[in-house]
């Protein structure tokens, strides 16, 4: 069983609406880390976060210790937000990933 | 500031042989980490170098192996190619946090080797 587990797997939605994508890990972790990967290949660092909450922009991401669970909000979605993203939970400085979420925003 | 870079972008070998991939990190950067991404599997954690030691491995077998170099450059290896290691390889540079822990990831475009 994969250690870290994203949902939804999937998900289609229509330009503007409020996207919320969960991951979940089964043992405490040093960080956690939201990844954005566009066909192609290219992957960027969204967040990297130990606890609370952090924003850029219209992207948000939240991080429960104790529930060992984030999330990943984008409000006000757009085309262009469509990509797969992928939660990453580090043990030190190994790291271990989820299976992503195939997001595609429809306008 | 001139990002990650990754060289050779695609290559196709054939069984058997090997392969040398090699990575220049972010300037200031001195961890390196390479990562390898399958349609099936993901992305999996391959190694980390820190100041030319690695410093942690994945569950990849011993025909896996890097090193990194005193002005921070890595290469990975692969020896004895399997059709199964066909893959996009990615490496990472970031900076150490205090206790050793990684930061921020900043990713290269990748090597997309195919072996037939």
């Amino acid at each position: 069983k994969n250690e870290v587990e994203q949902s939804p797997q999937n998900l289609t939605a229509q330009e503007g609406e409020f996207i919320t994508i969960n991951c979940s890990y089964s043992v405490g972790i040093s960080a956690l880390h939201w990844l954005q990967q566009h066909p192609g290949g290219g992957i960027v660092s969204l967040f990297m976060l130990s606890s609370g909450k952090k924003k850029h922009g219209r992207l948000i991401a939240t991080i429960n210790i104790q529930e060992k669970h984030s999330s990943l909000h984008i409000t006000a979605s757009h085309p262009r937000d469509s990509a797969v993203y992928i939660c990453a939970v580090g043990y030190g400085n190994k790291l271990v990933f989820g299976a992503g979420t195939i997001l595609r925003v429809k306008s | 500031k001139a990002g990650v870079t990754q060289t050779p972008r695609y290559l196709i070998k054939t069984r058997g042989q090997q392969v040398t991939l090699s990575c220049s990190p972010i300037s200031g950067h001195r961890s390196v980490s390479w990562y390898q991404q399958t349609p099936g599997q993901g992305l999996q954690f391959l190694f980390e170098y820190f100041s030319e030691t690695q410093r942690n491995k994945g569950n990849f077998p011993g025909r896996f192996s890097g090193r990194q170099f005193s002005n921070s450059r890595s290469e990975m290896n692969v020896s004895t190619l399997e059709l199964g290691d066909s893959a996009l390889y990615l490496c990472a540079s970031s900076l150490r946090l205090a206790g050793g822990n990684t930061g921020e990831l900043f990713f290269g475009e990748g090597s997309r080797l195919t072996v037939l």
